[in-house]
């Protein structure tokens, strides 16, 4: 069965980075479309970026264009995500979640990883 | 950005009522070559990820109870639980991935009366 497990909970202090993974298993990472949104607490769903099946291709939202890259390993079934100069305000749950027409909603979530920001 | 407004913010419905939940995008999420909405409905109970219920504004993802229906009218969406029952109580997300940047509605939370 399709399974996105990710990396455990991180804290991080103001301007640092951090560095989210996100394992598949039940299907081949190529094949599908893998995005990024993340969640402050008590908060809605934001979108952050995506990154596309086959040929490497990535999208970020302009909110976080310059911060925020989204890489993928084929040989290691994993997809990652990677933050930069971080603030108070990126703390959050962060989720990857598997799009399987590449441009489409979202079948299968990963569990979740908090990132904590402080000093 | 296509901003989504849900409505209500939060509603209160008696088990085996109807939940109605209320989406609204800023434009259109219509892509004309293939006549679909690009609208998703999510489930997000807490502490959990969402959960997918519906795409397409109204296709019904596999194993998801029939109680649960999605239909749209222009720009306006809607998500109706018919029959609620407890295993409801969430909060409720719409979705768009007609254009980047995706966006998601503020959510709805759902509440036994």
């Amino acid at each position: 069965q399709v399974q996105l497990v990710q990396s455990g909970a991180e804290v991080k202090k103001p301007g640092a980075s951090v560095k989210v993974s996100c394992k598949a298993s039940g299907y081949t990472i190529t094949t599908y479309a893998m995005q990024w949104v993340r969640q402050a607490p008590g908060q809605g769903l934001e979108w952050m970026g995506w990154i596309s099946a086959g040929d490497v291709n990535t999208r970020y939202s302009q909110k976080f264009q310059g911060r925020v890259t989204i890489t993928r390993d084929t040989s290691a079934s994993t997809a990652y995500m990677e933050l930069s100069s971080l603030t108070s305000e990126d703390t959050a749950v962060y989720y990857c979640a598997r799009a399987p027409g590449g441009w489409s909603s979202l079948d299968y979530w990963g569990q979740g990883t908090l990132v904590t920001v402080s000093s | 950005d296509i901003v989504m407004t849900q409505s209500p913010d939060s509603l209160a419905v008696s088990l085996g009522e109807r939940a109605t939940i209320n989406c609204k995008s800023s434009q259109s999420v219509l892509y004309s070559s293939n006549n679909k909405n690009y609208l998703a409905w999510y489930q997000q109970k807490p502490g959990q990820p969402p959960h997918l219920l519906i795409s397409w504004a109204s296709t019904r993802e596999s194993g998801v109870p029939d109680r649960f229906s999605g239909s749209e009218s222009g720009t306006d969406f809607t998500l109706t639980i018919s029959g609620l029952q407890a295993e409801d109580v969430a909060v409720y997300y719409c979705h768009q991935y007609f254009t980047t940047p995706q966006t998601f509605g503020q959510g709805t939370k759902v509440e036994i009366k």
